[in-house]
């Protein structure tokens, strides 16, 4: 079946050491999104790719980075994780941008900040 | 600016009572996109359902049914004969038609428990 891999599913990290989630892809969609989810709230849009073109949310902090390798691939770059960081961290795929592609989501990543 | 309210936080049924978790959205373009997903205790959001400003018709598929109404900005869902499998934090969704709108706007939610 195609789906969307997240892995790991459970991140443990210490305060400031350098993390890294990745997602996976067998969709071949063009796009891939990562959000944040914090408990009990709506999932919040932290950037996408479009192909290779990186699109940043104006109001994510420097500290996410990605990366896209490839089609299939995408990593989510925390350079130095604050508490405030923990949370579920979502990636989904669309085929396109256009406003009426279905956005299809991965298991997630937990990430604990010790 | 697009905006989506879901009024319920929690609800809680009895299994096998029916349920409607409503949603209310705010637009300004003509054209835009409505998305139901359920987000379980393992955390996915698994889609549900799409529908776009242009179709007013309702769908139903199984136990669930979407009631889409433009005069009241509205679309809400409806669970029939609720099960345990049912609970999950249900999300409404917007996407607005203009281009490079690929911008999901999510409501904050509705917590289901269906106790059994």
């Amino acid at each position: 079946d195609a789906m969307v891999i997240q892995n790991p599913r459970y991140q443990v990290t210490q305060f400031g050491k350098p993390v890294t989630l990745s997602c996976s892809q067998t969709l071949n969609h063009n796009v891939m999104y990562w959000y944040q989810q914090k408990s009990s709230q709506a999932p919040k849009l932290l950037f996408h790719y479009y192909d290779k073109d990186f699109n940043n949310e104006a109001d994510t902090p420097d500290n996410f980075q990605s990366r896209r390798p490839n089609t299939s691939f995408c990593f989510l770059d925390i350079r130095s994780p604050g508490l405030g960081d923990a949370a579920m961290y979502l990636c989904a795929t669309s085929s396109s941008r256009l406003p009426q592609e279905t956005q299809y989501f991965g298991p997630g990543t937990r990430l604990l900040v010790l | 600016a697009q905006k989506v309210t879901q009024a319920q936080t929690e609800i809680s049924v009895v299994e096998k009572e029916d349920v409607t978790l409503d949603c209310v959205y705010e637009t300004r373009d003509t054209t835009y996109y409505l998305f139901w997903y359920k987000q379980p205790p393992s955390g996915e959001l698994v889609f549900l359902i799409r529908r776009n400003s242009f179709d007013e018709q309702n769908e139903i598929s199984g136990r669930y049914s979407w009631n889409f109404q433009k005069s009241t900005s509205s679309f809400n869902f409806t669970i029939t004969a609720s099960q345990v499998v049912d609970s999950a934090v249900y999300f409404c969704a917007l996407s607005e038609g203009g281009a490079g709108s690929y911008q999901l706007t999510f409501g904050k939610g509705t917590k289901l428990s269906v106790i059994p």
